[in-house]
């Protein structure tokens, strides 16, 4: 099973909106997660979503939801420079007990053009 | 704001050396994971840690690799033999004990392993 992304980079003018997505094909996905990682970093939590919600709502972030197409987007609303890195999705099965890896996608390099 | 540490931030060793990498989890987290990412490649997950056992490890940590939650802080990753392929970012993670918090799992920055 493999966690993947649509497209390797993407360019979004200073003020544009940013959609990066990711395509999963692990069935027994609950949780997803969006990592962003900066150069030189380790990855930083984003937002996350249960497989029970469609959409959900952070701080010029949202993250949506297909379970029919395995499919889920991460929104940037009026992205900045600063949102400038690498961005992941990862996924994990909800567990009650032990600790649980997640799976990362490829990642999406997400450049901010002035 | 609380964060996991990592050190040493690069680590230089000769093949076949016996390395130690060094992690300071966030204070009240019960969850604890290694994973490395090779130059350009994706995080991979190596092992997971709790209640002072490994809960899950995948095919990549063999005989060669072990963790230790030697006191009530850190959470090392010892590689006994070290190969050339081991050169990767090494990343440590926490996460916390409530069901969605221990979903989450927090970074530290990484130790760059170079093995020569």
């Amino acid at each position: 099973e493999s966690v993947g992304l649509h497209l390797p980079t993407l360019s979004v003018q200073e003020g544009d909106n940013s959609i990066i997505n990711c395509a999963y094909s692990n069935s027994a996905s609950d949780y997803f997660i969006w990592y962003k990682q900066e150069s030189g970093k380790g990855p930083q939590f984003i937002i996350d979503i249960r497989s029970n919600m469609d959409k959900r709502q952070g701080q010029r972030v949202t993250v949506l939801l297909n379970k029919t197409v395995k499919h889920l987007s991460l929104q940037i609303a009026a992205t900045q420079p600063g949102d400038s890195a690498v961005y992941f999705c990862a996924e994990t099965p909800i567990s009650s007990g032990s600790a649980r890896q997640l799976t990362f996608g490829s990642g999406t390099q997400l450049t901010v053009l002035p | 704001e609380p964060e996991v540490t990592q050190t040493p931030s690069h680590q230089v060793t000769q093949m076949g050396q016996e390395v130690i990498l060094r992690c300071v989890p966030i204070s009240n987290h019960l969850y604890f994971y290694w994973y490395r990412q090779i130059l350009g490649q994706k995080v991979e997950f190596l092992v997971s840690f709790y209640n002072n056992e490994i809960s899950e490890k995948s095919e990549i940590f063999d005989d060669q690799f072990s963790v230790e939650r030697p006191d009530g802080s850190n959470f090392t990753l010892k590689i006994r033999s070290t190969k050339l392929e081991d050169s990767a970012m090494y990343f440590c993670a926490s996460s916390g004990g409530l069901p969605r918090a221990k979903n989450i799992q927090y970074f530290g920055a990484g130790t760059r392993l170079s093995v020569l």
